[in-house]
């Protein structure tokens, strides 16, 4: 089944313990993109990767850092997470970088304590 | 970067009714317009989209509309059901654009 997997889906931790947040997606996707959702906010951008080894800023990068190493992965990093990034994470990706439809994957809700 | 409004922020209506939600965006390189659904402990999915050289795009009982000049497209649902409360969110962008920009999003509940 073509899908985006998150992991976990559910994290409570504590300001300045680092976390990883896993992304993979089963489609060959070129385009993989890390937002996050607040109440009013809609969803924000946080980075993108247009292919492997390429990664850029979104709207909100302060405090997160990504990787891809392989097309089908995209972890999303908090180097010493604080209060202010709990939150609902969605990974997606995106055939090509203009294709435009996006894939979303489940959601991990984050809870920094 | 793209300056994306959506209104109302919340509509409730009574199944059967119609629904509009509107999608108002900054950027006039803006040439694809798509419209998501986010049901509730779910990522968002791509319901239904349209494209800068169309005006009106249908499917079923959901509809997309889209003025250019005024930089502005609306979702449009007909007969309602239950089934449809969710959360919608538009996200204009352009082919040329690496980065995306979403709606604050619309909470739609249809009352039985």
């Amino acid at each position: 089944e073509a899908q985006v997997t998150q992991n976990p889906r559910y994290l409570i931790t504590v300001t300045g313990k680092k976390l990883t947040v896993t992304c993979s997606q089963n489609m060959n996707h070129e385009y993989m993109s890390w937002y996050r959702q607040d109440p009013g906010l809609g969803l924000r951008q946080i980075y993108y990767s247009m292919n492997v080894e390429v990664t850029d800023k979104g709207d909100v990068p302060e405090g997160y850092k990504v990787s891809r190493k392989e097309k089908r992965n995209f972890p999303l990093i908090l180097e010493s997470p604080s209060p202010n990034q709990t939150s609902l994470y969605f990974c997606a990706s995106i055939p090509r970088a203009q294709s435009n439809e996006q894939f979303f994957g489940p959601g991990t809700r984050l809870t920094v304590l | 970067g793209e300056n994306v409004e959506q209104h109302p922020s919340t509509l409730s209506v009574q199944e059967g009714d119609s629904a509009v939600i509107k999608c108002t965006y900054s950027d006039s390189a803006s040439n694809y317009f798509p419209w998501y659904k986010q049901e509730l402990g779910k990522g968002p999915q791509l319901i239904i989209d349209i494209r800068s050289n169309v005006g009106e795009k249908k499917d079923q009982r959901i509809a997309v509309t889209l003025n250019k000049t005024a930089k502005h497209f609306s979702l449009h649902i007909t007969e309602t059901q239950p089934e449809d409360s969710a959360v919608y969110f538009c996200a204009p962008t352009s082919y040329n654009f690496n980065k995306f920009y979403f709606g604050s999003g619309t909470k739609l509940n249809v009352k039985p």
